[in-house]
């Protein structure tokens, strides 16, 4: 049974950094490429970056690219979002997804770990 | 980056009614589009890949059509579960892109 499971988030400043990790269980983690999608408080989804399974391979949003880094430990089977420089738009609810098996379509997702960027 | 629009933004239905939601893209993403459910306050979950593809578990009354630019949802039977909202997805291009999102509720 696949298991994602987000942790990381919390209060931080504007300006500041954190990083976001997703712990991956139930599926070979080297074999499937991972996604992070958010939500802002009342809002609709926003997809925000994904790593291949090799780790070769990695997209972002274009507002978004340059500030945050997706990273993969497979050692780990971790996934990682290292956030920096972040603004309080950057508020919302960080899931991770896992790709489907013929497609990087979303199949699997956490339950999301909420980052609050406030003074 | 491709655009999604959703209609309507909010669907008021009965259970046991059908319900049809629409996703328009701003350009052709061939068949690679899907489709969420989302609750309040759970996770999205997969209903549909590659635009008519239902995932595993999810009921025969769930389906999807369309290709290039329109595609449809339609929930044949409305149980009362079903009453949450429902956002289009595309992975035809990076960045990859959701929809504004379709509340569906009871009327």
């Amino acid at each position: 049974q696949v298991h994602l499971v987000e942790s990381g988030g919390g209060v931080v400043q504007p300006g500041g950094s954190l990083r976001l990790s997703c712990a991956a269980s139930g599926f070979l983690f080297s074999s499937y490429g991972i996604h992070w999608v958010r939500q802002a408080p009342g809002k609709g989804l926003e997809w925000v970056a994904y790593i291949s399974y090799d780790g070769i391979r990695d997209y972002y949003s274009d507002s978004l690219r340059g500030r945050f880094t997706i990273s993969r430990d497979k050692s780990k089977n971790t996934l990682f979002l290292q956030m920096n420089s972040l603004r309080a738009e950057d508020t919302a609810v960080y899931y991770c997804a896992k790709d489907g098996d013929s497609g990087d379509y979303h199949a699997n997702w956490g339950q999301g770990t909420l980052v609050t960027v406030s003074s | 980056e491709i655009v999604l629009t959703q209609s309507p933004a909010t669907l008021s239905l009965s259970p046991g009614e059908r319900a049809t939601l629409s996703c328009r893209a701003s350009q052709s993403v061939s068949n690679y589009l899907a489709w969420y459910q989302q609750r309040p306050g759970q996770a999205p979950r997969l209903l549909i890949y590659d635009a008519s593809n239902r995932a595993p578990g999810i009921p025969a009354r769930f389906s999807g059509s369309g290709s290039g630019t329109d595609f449809t949802l339609t929930i044949s039977s409305l149980e009362p579960e079903d009453f949450a909202v429902y956002y289009c997805h595309q992975r035809s291009a990076w960045p990859q892109t959701f929809g504004q999102g379709t509340k569906l509720e009871i009327k």
